[in-house]
C-alpha cells in the first residue's frame, strides 16, 4: 500500500532555471497539499488541490511559483526562475476527500539553488 | 489568525528519561490538534491526534491531552529511547474544512543511551 510518492528526492537547480516537483497521492486519494519546510523551521502551507482545481493558494508566493494536478497523472509544483532563497524542503501530503484527516505527507523534495 | 507554539530545542534526554514537549496554539475555531514526528531524511509521519477538548491522544508510549481551558497540547512520554530521537511538530488543522495544517516550528529530541 504505498504513501505518498514525491520525486525527485533531491533536486538541483541553478539560479534561473525552472524547478518541477512531482506528487502522487496515495492510493484513492484527490487532494493533494503542498507545504515548504525552510531549514530549522516548520512546515508552512502553501496551496491546496483537488483534481484540476485549485482550492486554497493562499500560501503561494505571488510569483514564480505555480501548482497544478490534472485529471491524470501526479500533481507537480513548478518554481520558475529560481533564487537561493527558494532553498528548500517541498512537502507534498494527500487525503481522500475534503475535510478527512489526518493528511499524510511525502518524504519530501530537498531543492538546492546553487 | 491560527497559530502554533512549540518549545524550543533541542531537547536532550537520557534513555528511560522522561519527556514533556509544550505546545500551546491561538485559533479561532475548533481545530483538531496534531504531533507529528520526523526522522532524518523523511517526511512527517503523524504520532498521535485529539479532535476535541478533553480528548487524549496516544501512540508509541507517547500521549498528548488536548486542554481548551490552557490552549495546550502538550506531548510526554514516560521513559524515552535512544530511537526516540527526531524532530517532533505540533499541528492544528483549521475549522470547519480541515484544509490545511498550521505547523509549529519543531522540536529536536536527542536522546543519548
Amino acid at each position: 500500500n504505498a504513501g505518498v510518492m514525491q520525486n525527485p528526492r533531491h533536486l538541483v537547480r541553478r539560479r534561473g532555471q525552472e524547478a518541477r516537483l512531482r506528487c502522487s497521492p496515495m492510493k484513492g486519494h484527490s487532494h493533494v497539499y503542498w507545504y515548504r519546510q525552510l531549514p530549522e523551521e516548520g512546515l508552512k502551507f502553501m496551496v491546496y488541490l483537488q483534481k484540476e482545481n485549485i482550492i486554497d493558494e493562499s500560501g503561494m508566493p505571488k510569483e514564480r511559483f505555480s501548482a497544478e494536478f490534472p485529471k491524470e497523472g501526479p500533481s507537480i509544483l513548478r518554481i520558475q526562475q529560481v533564487v537561493r532563497g527558494d532553498s528548500a524542503a517541498y512537502f507534498c501530503a494527500s487525503s481522500p476527500d475534503r475535510g478527512s484527516q489526518p493528511q499524510h505527507f511525502g518524504d519530501g523534495t530537498r531543492l538546492s539553488i546553487l | 489568525g491560527d497559530s502554533v507554539t512549540q518549545m524550543e530545542g533541542p531537547v536532550t534526554l537520557s534513555e528511560e528519561a522522561f519527556l514533556t514537549i509544550n505546545c500551546t496554539y491561538t485559533a479561532t475555531g475548533y481545530p483538531s490538534l496534531f504531533w507529528y514526528v520526523q526522522y532524518p531524511g523523511e517526511g512527517l509521519q503523524l504520532l498521535l491526534k485529539a479532535t476535541k477538548a478533553d480528548d487524549k491522544g496516544s501512540n508509541k508510549g507517547f500521549e498528548a491531552t488536548y486542554r481548551k481551558e490552557t490552549t495546550s497540547f502538550h506531548l510526554e512520554k514516560g521513559s524515552v529511547q535512544v530511537s526516540d530521537s527526531a524532530v517532533y511538530f505540533c499541528a492544528l488543522s483549521d475549522s470547519p474544512n480541515f484544509n490545511k495544517f498550521y505547523f509549529g516550528s519543531g522540536t529536536k529530541l536527542n536522546v543519548k543511551p
